[in-house]
């Protein structure tokens, strides 16, 4: 089946830097990927839409400078928190679209687990 | 605007026993519906979706969900829980006109299964 990757799953951070998490595709092409945060027993909350090629639309309450998307190519999507604080510390997961038509599957990846110290 | 509730964050039941995982929505349209199953530290798998056709959807490993319009419901229910099935699941919601994939998620149920 089709098969989506995040890199890192993981990543500490201090107060202020940037971090870039990759949502990766793997056997498909996906010209739709989401973005998604989870909180601790929450539920996921739609950040971004990705469209390859052009801008990410964003969710209302969303930063878009704060939460920058960049859909290169149709198998890559990146986000990157740029000045991070503690508050943005969270569980972030992409997915991507297989197909062309309206409600076909969307693929998750495992997520990046972001802690900012 | 669209959203659901998942009753019970917490679901335990034993090796065997019936499973029923509640979701219920609130759409101002006739929605899309969702289940998806998230195992720990893998991404969200989709069980099974329901789309306007069939109300008795039947999914993967053995599950199954019921669209009722008149309760507003999407329970998901397996006949015979298997201790494989402890993952936390997800009920969804897309709006059929929004013209876009988006999802509106519950906040999960996480399952136990007990030997």
């Amino acid at each position: 089946g089709a098969v989506v990757s995040q890199h890192p799953s993981r990543v500490i951070c201090k107060s202020g830097t940037s971090v870039k998490i990759e949502c990766r595709s793997l056997d498909f092409q996906a010209t739709t990927m989401f973005w998604y945060r989870q909180f601790p027993k929450q539920s996921l909350m739609l950040m971004a839409t990705s469209n390859e090629g052009s801008k990410a639309t964003y969710e209302q309450g969303v930063e878009k400078d704060k939460f920058l998307i960049n859909h290169a190519s149709l198998t890559l999507s990146t986000l990157t928190v740029t000045s991070a604080h503690p508050e943005d510390s969270s569980f972030y997961i992409c997915s991507a679209v297989a197909g062309t038509g309206y409600l076909d599957t969307q693929y998750f990846g495992p997520g990046t687990r972001l802690t900012v110290l | 605007a669209q959203s659901v509730t998942q009753l019970g964050s917490h679901v335990s039941v034993s090796e065997g026993a019936l499973v029923l995982l509640r979701c219920n929505y609130s759409s101002s349209v006739p929605p899309y519906l969702f289940w998806y199953v998230q195992y720990p530290n893998q991404g969200l798998q989709l069980l099974l979706k329901y789309t306007s056709a069939a109300t008795l959807v039947k999914g993967i490993n053995g599950f199954e969900a019921e669209f009722k319009k008149s309760e507003t419901s999407f329970h998901l229910t397996k006949p015979s829980a298997h201790m494989s099935d402890a993952a936390e699941y997800f009920c969804a919601v897309s709006d059929p006109k929004g013209g876009s994939e988006k999802l509106v998620f519950g906040k999960g149920t996480k399952l136990t299964v007990n030997p």
